[in-house]
């Protein structure tokens, strides 16, 4: 499987605060980038997905790839207490590689 | 969006035996599903992929004998743990890839809800 990297934190973020998630990835000719949000006990939840160079906006989320550092990010804005989870990053061929997610703790 | 359902969500047994974990898409046809592991804590581990009709293919160190997985229809994949100890305790996730989907991986892949198995 293709090696995704993140932080696991946990990042603790004020209620309000953004929250800023990075992830890295070995292949560099993978094409497609994913995030998840996976509560606990939960499966995950596609949040983002991301092709091409640059930033890609959805509401208080936007996703960032940069695909000449491999490098891919997350940042959720105005973070509220239901944005408590583990966000995990995935890349994909044909199938998903995931990695081993970020905890997130938005303090109220 | 499109849902995968997924049964049962939770299965304790005793170990030695085996336990069977279906995987339906409700809406759409699935050529493709794919069978994750997940232990606390940890994150998601691809087991196997799943195709209808043919033989499902295991990623290295899945042991194909003790996780058996058919996929006799479009809409339905099922992972049978044989045997199962302790150890195999874990939560189980399926993904469903919608049908026919844009190479490379689309959007169009759906979790189920995951099974919690706990063998004591």
């Amino acid at each position: 499987q293709k090696e995704v990297e993140q932080n696991s934190g946990p990042l603790s973020v004020p209620e309000g605060a953004i929250a800023s998630l990075n992830c890295t990835y070995s292949d560099r000719g993978s094409q497609s980038f994913f995030w998840y949000r996976q509560y606990s006990g939960k499966s995950p939840e596609l949040i983002m997905f991301i092709y091409s160079n640059g930033d890609k906006e959805d509401g208080r989320f936007t996703a960032q790839l940069n695909k000449a550092s491999q490098y891919v990010s997350l940042l959720i804005r105005d973070s509220q207490p239901s944005d408590s989870a583990t966000y995990l990053c995935a890349v994909a061929d044909y199938k998903l590689s995931f990695g081993a997610g970020t905890t997130v703790t938005v303090r109220a | 969006g499109a849902v995968v359902s997924q049964h049962p969500s939770w299965v304790i047994c005793k170990s030695g035996t085996s336990v069977k974990i279906e995987c339906r898409s409700l809406d759409f046809q699935a050529t493709t599903m794919f069978w994750y592991r997940q232990f606390p804590k940890q994150s998601l581990m691809l087991m196997a992929t799943s195709n209808e009709g043919s033989k499902a293919t295991y990623e290295q160190g899945v042991e194909k004998d003790k996780f058996l997985i058919n996929h006799a229809s479009l809409t339905l994949s099922t992972l049978t743990v044989t045997s199962a100890h302790p150890e195999d305790s874990s939560f189980y996730i399926c993904s469903a890839l919608l049908a026919p989907h844009k190479g490379p991986y689309s959007t169009e892949a759906f979790f189920g809800q995951g099974t919690r198995l706990t063998v004591v």
